[in-house]
């Protein structure tokens, strides 16, 4: 089955710096990335996703990249805020799959320092 | 107002009890999930179904039982054989099995005593 490794497991910020959010998966029939993100003590929320299809793509300050060949795709998040922190979960899904047909990364935990 | 509820938010059990938590969606979605999250272990998937009638074991679904006799409900029983119930339960629905968007609710805090 799929296999998807997130890295890193936490990440400490400045406000206003940059922050990326790595992941890989295993099975290349995987063709659909979304991230979540989960603020404390609540559920957890797609913020964006990314086809197979598509390389790049950007939602105001977050962007999503996908490279194919190498199995992985980030998250990039600029000018962070505090707001921002919250823990994030990439998954990749292969929309022909049963019940591993979606499989997510253990989390990355970003705290945005004031 | 379209959405995913579960119920309790809270529940505390002893040990050897079994417990049902519900889950209910009005989003008209085939598809219906239970996951289980603990600290460092992202959420890991207990039973799935992508139809009415229908439902299939996840990763970790020794002790918890499911089922799926309407569309809008799916509920988790976490049996007296599971090991160490106390966690955090996530429902989520889906228009279809592994298409688009998975639809979260609040979740529910077991507590085993």
């Amino acid at each position: 089955g799929e296999n998807v490794e997130q890295h890193p497991s936490t990440l400490s910020v400045q406000e206003g710096d940059s922050a990326v959010i790595k992941c890989t998966y295993s099975d290349s029939a995987s063709n659909y990335f979304p991230w979540y993100k989960q603020e404390l003590g609540k559920r957890p929320q797609l913020i964006i996703d990314i086809r197979s299809n598509v390389g790049e793509k950007k939602d105001q300050r977050i962007a999503v990249t996908l490279n194919k060949t190498a199995k992985h795709f980030s998250l990039h998040i600029t000018e962070t805020q505090p707001e921002d922190s919250a823990v994030y979960f990439c998954a990749a899904v292969y929309s022909g799959g049963g019940a591993d047909g979606l499989t997510f990364g253990k989390g990355t935990h970003l705290i945005i320092q004031p | 107002d379209g959405g995913i509820t579960q119920s309790p938010k809270y529940l505390f059990r002893k040990e050897g009890q079994n417990v049902t938590l519900s889950c209910e969606q009005n989003l008209n979605h085939d598809a219906m999930y239970w996951y289980r999250q603990d600290p460092g272990q992202g959420l890991r998937l207990i039973y799935y179904s992508q139809i009415v009638n229908d439902f299939q074991k996840g990763d970790i679904a020794e002790g918890y039982s499911v089922s799926r006799e309407k569309k809008e409900s799916f509920p988790l029983t976490v049996t007296s054989a599971q090991k160490n119930p106390t966690a955090f339960y996530l429902c989520a629905s889906q228009t279809a099995a592994n298409t688009g968007e998975l639809f979260f609710g609040e979740g529910s805090r077991l507590t085993v005593l």
